[in-house]
């Protein structure tokens, strides 16, 4: 079945910081890809996502690459900042009537100044 | 434009106690979903509608009933409620077919004693 996994949290950064959060998948067909955020006592918003291989991802200076040939979907951002302290989740929607999503454990991410 | 609503925010219930947590969407969306929350775990599918009519199960349905009661409105009922049931409990909504993005409710605390 389809799978996502995701670097272990969590991961503390200095502001200004860059940082990546590694996620790779496994998958029939050709899923899309996500990364959702969510901040303390939140439901979770769609951060980016890409829909084939290739594509890449942005949002608020995050950034990921749908790469087929290494089933990764890794997030980057140059330059944190104390408001992007959350937990992040990347996510993987395969074939099917509906738009299941098979998540990864989620990583939490703490910046300080 | 409320998005996903859910209700109630918080519960505790003694096990053996039923309840219903309630969730509706005003984005005219096809398919609706339930998920729940457990540290460690990433969110993990209960139930899904891929459409108005149709329910199915998801990667955890045990101890759960749903019912769509209309396009806009998913219900998830906990009929003998558990501790194991002790989890922050998500809707989210999604456009017809495979691979779209959801949008979720602000989610359910719920707590079995």
């Amino acid at each position: 079945g389809d799978s996502v996994t995701q670097m272990e949290g969590p991961v503390t950064l200095s502001e200004e910081a860059f940082l990546t959060i590694n996620c790779t998948y496994t998958a029939t067909g050709y899923p899309s890809l996500f990364w959702y955020v969510q901040y303390p006592g939140e439901g979770l918003q769609l951060l980016l996502k890409a829909t084939k291989a290739d594509d890449k991802g942005s949002n608020k200076g995050f950034e990921a690459t749908y790469r087929k040939e290494t089933t990764s979907f890794h997030l980057e951002k140059g330059s944190v900042q104390v408001s992007d302290s959350a937990v992040y989740f990347c996510a993987l929607s395969s074939t099917g009537t509906a738009s299941k999503l098979t998540f990864g454990t989620g990583t939490r991410l703490q910046v300080t100044l | 434009n409320a998005g996903v609503t859910q209700t109630p925010k918080f519960q505790v219930l003694k096990t053996g106690q039923s309840m219903t947590l309630q969730c509706a969407q005003d984005m005219n969306h096809n398919s609706m979903y339930w998920y729940r929350q457990d540290p460690g775990m990433g969110l993990r599918l209960i139930y899904y509608s891929a459409s108005e009519g149709t329910t199915d199960k998801g990667e955890v349905p045990n101890g759960y009933n749903v019912s769509r009661l209309n396009k806009r409105e998913f219900s998830l009922r906990l009929e003998s409620a558990a501790p194991s049931q002790t989890s922050v409990y998500f809707c989210a909504s999604s456009e017809a077919g495979a691979r779209r993005e959801q949008y979720f409710g602000p989610g359910t605390r719920l707590t079995v004693t």
